[in-house]
């Protein structure tokens, strides 16, 4: 029982390097979710996904891309890595949308730091 | 958009004492979650809210909805060590996020 999956735990990047967070599920959810926790900030939601082939933008996207070309795996993309991506990075998935009474499975994070 | 803030920001208790943490809502709520997170490691979900009044209990944590209120309480009774972390609610914004306040600090001295 897996659930959701992480890599890499830990990461320092270089200022203007750039890198892949990988995350995947196996529990065929069709929500999956990418969050940044600074902190003293809670969560703050960056990309979401509803399903294979549809992503959208959460609340702090600029920096970050994502595609869902499979149903268990949403990676997230860091093109350019700025020193404000210094964070722990956590990705989640859900049944579904209206998450009744099964909320959010997350994986265990990423934390990353940018020099 | 919604916020949600939680009361207190940190807590430090005595192992075998009771504690409440708060999370108040900006905008009517329609369902309120509780996670569990420790240090280094994900969120683990604790339990859902979605009527007014309901009340859950998993052990020795009990979480209350006051919908007119627009605020959750998370009770543990009899607190232990293994209750340690960091607690975080979150509640429905929009069509398919959710909102998380900022957490609340748990510390239980043996």
């Amino acid at each position: 029982n897996a659930g959701v999956t992480q890599t890499p735990k830990f990461r320092i990047l270089k200022i203007g390097q750039s890198m892949t967070l990988q995350c995947t599920q196996d529990m065929n959810h069709n929500y999956m979710y990418w969050y940044r926790q600074d902190p003293g900030m809670g969560l703050k939601l960056i990309y979401y996904s509803v399903g294979a082939g549809i992503t959208d933008k959460g609340e702090v996207p600029n920096g970050y891309n994502v595609s869902r070309s499979t149903t268990e795996d949403f990676p997230l993309r860091l093109e350019l890595a700025a020193p404000s991506q210094t964070s722990v990075y956590f990705c989640a998935s859900s049944y579904s949308w209206h998450h009744r009474g099964y909320g959010y499975t997350f994986g265990s994070g990423t934390r990353l730091t940018v020099v | 958009s919604q916020e949600l803030e939680q009361s207190p920001q940190s807590l430090i208790v005595q192992e075998g004492k009771n504690l409440t943490i708060n999370c108040t809502s900006s905008k009517t709520l329609y369902g309120l979650y509780w996670y569990k997170q420790k240090y280094g490691e994900g969120l683990i979900f604790l339990m859902m809210l979605q009527k007014g009044g309901e009340e859950k209990s998993h052990e020795k944590i009990t979480a209350k909805l006051d919908e007119k209120k627009q605020q959750s309480s998370l009770h543990i009774t009899a607190s232990q060590p293994s209750h340690a972390g960091i607690y975080l609610c979150g509640a429905r914004s929009g069509s398919y996020q959710l909102t998380f306040g900022k957490g609340t600090k748990l510390s239980v001295i043996p």
